[in-house]
C-alpha cells in the first residue's frame, strides 16, 4: 500500500526566513497530495492542495510543488511568522478503486521563532 | 453550518469499560474518517465509509474496534473492552467524495484516557 514519508521530523526557522518540509510517497498512481496544520490543541485543517496534474501551486506565503517523476512533493512558508509555529502533515491519496482516503506523512513540527 | 460534531470532547474510562465516540458529519459530505493520534503512532486512518458503506477497515487495530454509520448524519466508533494502550485522541473527518479524494473536514476530536 501507500507509504507517505516526510522530513524532517522538527524545523526550527527565525521569523522572516523561509521553511521546508518534504514528502515522498510510494503509490505512483497517487493523484492528490494535500497539505494539514495542526495548532497545538486543535484539529488539522487544509492549507493547501495540489492535484497530479498540476507541478505548483500558490498561496500568498505558501506553496507547493509536485514531482511525479520522483514522487516527491515540498510545502514552502516564506516570510515566516510566528503563527506559523504549528505540527503540519504531508497526505497522499492512493489511485485504487476509486478510494477516498488519504495516507498521512508523521508531521513537521516548525517552530518559528521572534 | 457548524462543522463537523464529535462527542464527548473528553472521555476518561477505566480499562476493560466500554467506549462509545460519537460524530456528526457535515451535511450533505458523502464520506466520514475515522483517525487515531497518538505521538508515537502518528494520525492513523482506522476506517471510512462512503455513502454510509464501510469501504476499508483495514487500519482497525483489533476485534475490539467496531464502527458503524447507520445514516448519512451520525457514526459511532465502539472500544470494548478498552485498554490503556487506546488512549489518544480520536478525530472524525467528512469530504464531499467526488471522482477521488478531496479536502477532509477534521472535527475537533475526543480525549480518551484509559486508565
Amino acid at each position: 500500500g501507500e507509504n507517505v514519508e516526510q522530513h524532517p521530523s522538527t524545523l526550527s526557522v527565525q521569523e522572516g526566513d523561509s521553511a521546508v518540509i518534504k514528502c515522498t510517497y510510494s503509490d505512483s498512481a497517487s493523484n492528490y497530495f494535500p497539505w494539514y496544520k495542526q495548532e497545538l490543541g486543535k484539529r488539522p485543517q487544509l492549507i493547501i492542495d495540489i492535484r497530479s496534474n498540476v507541478g505548483e501551486k500558490k498561496d500568498q506565503r505558501i506553496a507547493v510543488t509536485l514531482n511525479k517523476t520522483a514522487k516527491h512533493f515540498s510545502l514552502h512558508i516564506t516570510e515566516t511568522q510566528p503563527e506559523d509555529s504549528a505540527v503540519y502533515f504531508c497526505a497522499a491519496s492512493p489511485r485504487m478503486d476509486s478510494s477516498y482516503k488519504l495516507i498521512f506523512g508523521s508531521g513537521t513540527r516548525l517552530l518559528v521563532r521572534p | 453550518d457548524a462543522g463537523v460534531i464529535q462527542s464527548p470532547r473528553h472521555e476518561v474510562t477505566e480499562m476493560g469499560q466500554e467506549v462509545t465516540l460519537r460524530c456528526k458529519p457535515i451535511s450533505g459530505h458523502n464520506s466520514l474518517f475515522w483517525y487515531r493520534q497518538t505521538m508515537m503512532r502518528g494520525l492513523e486512518l482506522l476506517i471510512y465509509f462512503n455513502n454510509n458503506v464501510p469501504i476499508d477497515d483495514s487500519g482497525m487495530p483489533e476485534d475490539r474496534f467496531s464502527a458503524k454509520m447507520p445514516n448519512a448524519s451520525f457514526s459511532t466508533l465502539k472500544i470494548q473492552p478498552s485498554e490503556p494502550r487506546d488512549s489518544a485522541v480520536y478525530f472524525c473527518a467528512s469530504s464531499l467524495s467526488s471522482g477521488g479524494a478531496g479536502e477532509q473536514f477534521f472535527g475537533p476530536g475526543t480525549r480518551l484516557t484509559v486508565l
